[in-house]
């Protein structure tokens, strides 16, 4: 299974204060993903990359930004982070461009805005 | 726009019988791919089977089978037989070929398996 390890697993922050997620990957992947996971919403997509310094948003990208500076590294920043933002965090990548490539996920971040 | 739909939130099966997990999609793209995963409470999320648009027969993998409907956008999760540890959310997943490859997931089914 593709090793993707997220950091930190648990934070507990203040409104208004900046978080960074980190998600690292063993695999030379080249798509990488993150994900918010609410009761009731599933997984919804956040930003995604296609590549090195190649982001794009996704379905509920406000208030996040993204960064990948290297193939393995994939960086999730809250820039001032609001009690909605409080939420379960994953990580996924995945190595081929065909359609049966599966996602592989980290296991999660635990995010507590209070 | 893509979406993927479980209208089940919550299902009970009795252990060592069959269930079948619904899931509908909607997509405009020809060349897709749809995944089943596993959650089970400790969190980690755990692949489980996949179809391809352009397969013909039905995807399986041991005790779980993939059940396509290609002109009814359908793809339902059977699992046979099932045992305690089945116990899980279950999510279903779309990948879209060519749109750099987006995951679009539903919103999970909860599966409790009886004794």
């Amino acid at each position: 299974d593709a090793g993707i390890t997220q950091s930190p697993r648990h934070k507990v922050t203040e409104t208004g204060t900046p978080v960074t997620l980190r998600c690292h990957q063993t695999e030379n992947h080249r798509y990488m993903y993150w994900y918010r996971q609410d009761p009731g919403h599933g997984l919804r997509l956040i930003h995604y990359s296609y590549g090195v310094k190649d982001t794009d948003k996704g379905e509920v990208s406000d208030g996040y930004s993204v960064s990948r500076s290297k193939t393995e590294d994939f960086l999730l920043t809250l820039e001032s982070a609001t009690s909605s933002q409080t939420s379960v965090y994953f990580c996924a990548s995945t190595g081929g461009s065909s359609y049966n490539s599966p996602l592989h996920f980290g296991n999660g971040t635990r995010l507590t805005v209070t | 726009a893509q979406k993927i739909t479980q209208t089940q939130p919550g299902m009970f099966v009795q252990e060592k019988e069959a269930v079948t997990l619904d899931c509908t999609y909607d997509t405009s793209d020809q060349s897709y791919g749809l995944f089943w995963y596993k959650q089970p409470s400790s969190g980690e999320m755990i692949f489980l089977i996949y179809q391809g648009s352009y397969d013909e027969q039905n995807a399986t993998e041991g005790r779980y089978s993939l059940n396509f409907q290609k002109a009814r956008k359908s793809a339902n999760l059977v699992i046979s037989a099932s045992q305690l540890g089945d116990s899980a959310m279950y999510f279903c997943a779309m990948s879209l070929t060519y749109n750099f490859n987006k995951f679009y997931f539903g919103s999970g089914t909860k599966l409790n398996v009886k004794p």
